[in-house]
């Protein structure tokens, strides 16, 4: 699987819109991008995943550049709530395949 | 939709003793579970996979022997730590994927903080 490189922490303010980064310049045509957010000392919370074209659900948008190359990830009005490690992965598509965790990025959302 | 569930949530054991941690998909049938662990401050280590009904595959470096895995059902995988020790000590984690909302998106479960005296 592809790696993913993403800046180790972020600051946002309450309400703002938060976009993260994520580089995965060694992508191949047929592995997607997730989206998984982790809040202290819970289990891994899916966001959201794309192959090519931008996508948007209740809880953010994901951007994916033309090449593949970088995403970002938008939460479009960061709560307090929001405040976790993200981590963006490239994963073959299909239930059996794994996902591998990068060190993620740590958005602190500041009242 | 999508739920996963973990239980225990937290358990403290003796060294030397085995422990059971349970992972059930609530609402779906889970065709692959996926156990992994994680220390504080880092991040989660993909153990093992399992499909129901066949053997787990383990990751390099993961003592089967040691970590045992079943998955008899469509909606129930348990963990074993067996003999544990300190070093055992760790945040259990399993994710499911399956017949969900969205089939091959991995679905985590709470955890079970597991301490080891």
């Amino acid at each position: 699987d592809a790696k993913t490189t993403q800046p180790p922490s972020m600051d946002c303010a309450e309400g703002r819109a938060a976009n993260l980064p994520c580089n995965h310049s060694t992508i191949s045509g047929n592995e997607y991008v997730y989206w998984y957010r982790q809040i202290h000392s819970q289990g891994p919370q899916y966001i959201i995943h794309g192959l090519k074209n931008n996508e948007t659900n209740e809880m953010a948008s994901l951007i994916i550049t033309e090449d593949r190359k970088s995403s970002t990830l938008i939460l479009p009005h960061a709560t307090l709530r929001d405040t976790a490690v993200y981590y963006c992965i490239v994963r073959l598509d299909g239930a059996t395949n794994k996902l591998i965790f990068g060190t993620g990025t740590l958005l602190a959302v500041q009242p | 939709g999508a739920v996963v569930s973990q239980h225990p949530s937290r358990v403290i054991c003796k060294s030397g003793t085995s422990v059971k941690i349970e992972c059930r998909s609530l609402d779906f049938q889970a065709t692959t579970m996926f156990w992994y662990r994680q220390f504080p401050k880092k991040s989660l280590m993909l153990m093992a996979t399992s499909n129901e009904g066949s053997k787990a595959t383990y990751e390099q470096g993961v003592e089967k022997d040691k970590f045992l895995i079943n998955h008899a059902s469509l909606t129930l995988s348990t963990l074993t730590v067996t003999s544990a020790h300190p070093e055992d000590s760790s945040f259990y984690i399993c994710s499911a994927t399956g017949l969900a909302a969205t089939p091959d998106t991995q679905y985590f479960g709470p955890g079970t903080r597991l301490t080891v005296l």
